[in-house]
């Protein structure tokens, strides 16, 4: 069964560097997303992409952060100058289509700022 | 960002036993709904999708009333395998973006 693939499973950084969270969604599909949940608390929408745009965001997803899909295949999250709050797990998600689509989840990266 | 409110329990019960969980939405524009499964620092996975017939899957049934803004997720004969974070998700298809608005979940542990 085809399945979001995510790396790294756990980064470590430091304040103010900068990460790359990557994904591959699952091939066929068209929609994609970045969450991310930090400990303890909910699931939390950051990011929506369709159509090689942002389609929607929220407002934890400021400045610092950027989406991109570089080639067919990865999409990445880039988060330019992390601070400790950024720590958290971040999920990537895809689904096929509009509408009321399952959104498939990947098994997420840990990020830890120090 | 409208709210999703569940419970956060936690449920302990028997196997065996049938536990039900409630959430309510705050958004009356959503329009879709579904049960989420969360185990411990794992990723989301869908348990069902919710829809206003209300529909059933094996042991678990799901219910939606849009006049309440409510909706429901029973478990009949527990198993330990469903001990997990049950999460209730609404879908507002606003801006064609369908991001998901997520509950803080209900836990529940179901012992020997």
């Amino acid at each position: 069964e085809p399945e979001v693939t995510q790396t790294p499973s756990h980064q470590v950084t430091q304040m103010g560097q900068e990460v790359i969270l990557r994904c591959v969604p699952i091939s066929n599909h068209l929609y994609f997303y970045w969450y991310r949940q930090i400990l303890g608390q909910k699931v939390e929408f950051l990011v929506s992409f369709y159509n090689n745009e942002i389609s929607e965001k929220s407002e934890i997803f400021d400045d610092q952060f950027s989406v991109e899909r570089p080639d067919g295949s990865n999409f990445t999250l880039k988060i330019r100058s992390t601070k400790l709050e950024d720590s958290a797990m971040y999920f990537c998600a895809s689904k096929v289509r509009g509408g009321q689509e399952t959104q498939y989840f990947g098994p997420g990266t840990r990020l830890l700022v120090l | 960002r409208k709210e999703v409110e569940q419970d956060p329990g936690p449920f302990n019960v028997p196997e065996g036993a049938t536990v039900a969980f409630n959430c309510t939405y705050s958004n009356s524009a959503s329009q879709s709904f579904f049960w989420y499964r969360q185990d411990c620092r794992k990723e989301p996975k869908l348990l069902m999708s919710v829809y206003s017939s209300g529909n059933e899957d094996g042991r678990f049934t799901a219910q939606l009333n849009r006049a309440s803004q409510y909706i429901s997720l029973l478990i009949r004969d527990s198993k330990l395998s469903d001990s997990a974070t049950y999460l209730c998700v609404v879908n507002m298809n606003s801006n064609s973006g369908y991001a998901l608005n997520f509950g803080k979940g209900t836990s529940l542990l179901v012992t020997p």
